[in-house]
């Protein structure tokens, strides 16, 4: 079945800096990859997600690449900025459900 | 619009004993879909009810079953707990049946611990 492999599992960057988190998917049928944010005490919360027919997108400091030939897709926050501390989960469709990554812990330092 | 309400939030039981969680989606969602979280793994899903029927189940035993009303309240039902169920229990309401493409409105979770 479809596996979703996420790294790091935990980054701590610098406020001000950019921060990247990777992705792997196993399903080539997979077309849909979005990701969420979770702070601490609530659910996830989608920040941004992309189909397989685009390669990037973006939306204001956050952007999402996808390499379907590789089967990867990333993550990009620039200009980090305290409040983007929280656990990150990408996902990827396989099977009418999403299979989640394990989860990226993002410290922003001050 | 009030979001997604989970009912309890915490809850402890002990091993061999049932729990009913439940769930009141965003209003107008006829989609709920129940996750299983834990330290490390990540989300995993349970299942997902679209109009009352069960549209897609994930792995897990039978021990976990679910439902969703006709108002699209679900609750979702674990018997003979063990202690590797306790883990927070995630609700997801979504407009229409995702079939994992559409976006996910989380609940806050229901945190089980089983001693």
């Amino acid at each position: 079945g479809e596996n979703v492999e996420q790294h790091p599992s935990t980054l701590s960057v610098q406020e001000g800096d950019s921060a990247v988190i990777k992705c792997t998917y196993s399903d080539s049928a997979s077309n849909y990859f979005p990701w969420y944010k979770q702070e601490l005490g609530k659910g996830p919360q989608l920040i941004i997600d992309i189909r397989s027919n685009v390669g990037e997108k973006k939306d204001q400091r956050i952007a999402v690449t996808l390499n379907k030939t590789a089967k990867h897709f990333s993550l990009h926050i620039t200009e980090t900025q305290p409040e983007d501390s929280a656990v990150y989960f990408c996902a990827a469709s396989s099977n009418y459900q999403l299979i989640w990554g394990a989860g990226t812990k993002l410290i922003i330092k001050p | 619009k009030a979001g997604v309400t989970q009912t309890p939030r915490y809850l402890i039981k002990t091993r061999g004993q049932q729990v009913t969680l439940s769930c009141s989606p965003i209003s107008g969602h006829r989609s709920v879909s129940w996750y299983q979280q834990t330290p490390g793994q990540g989300l995993q899903f349970l299942f997902e009810y679209f109009s009352e029927t069960q549209r897609n189940k994930g792995n897990f035993p039978g021990r976990f079953s679910g439902r969703q009303f006709s108002n699209s309240r679900s609750e979702m039902n674990v018997s003979t707990l063990e202690l590797g169920d306790s883990a927070l229990y995630l609700c997801a309401s979504s407009s229409v049946t995702s079939g994992g493409t559409g976006e996910l409105f989380f609940g806050e979770g229901s945190r089980l611990t089983v001693l």
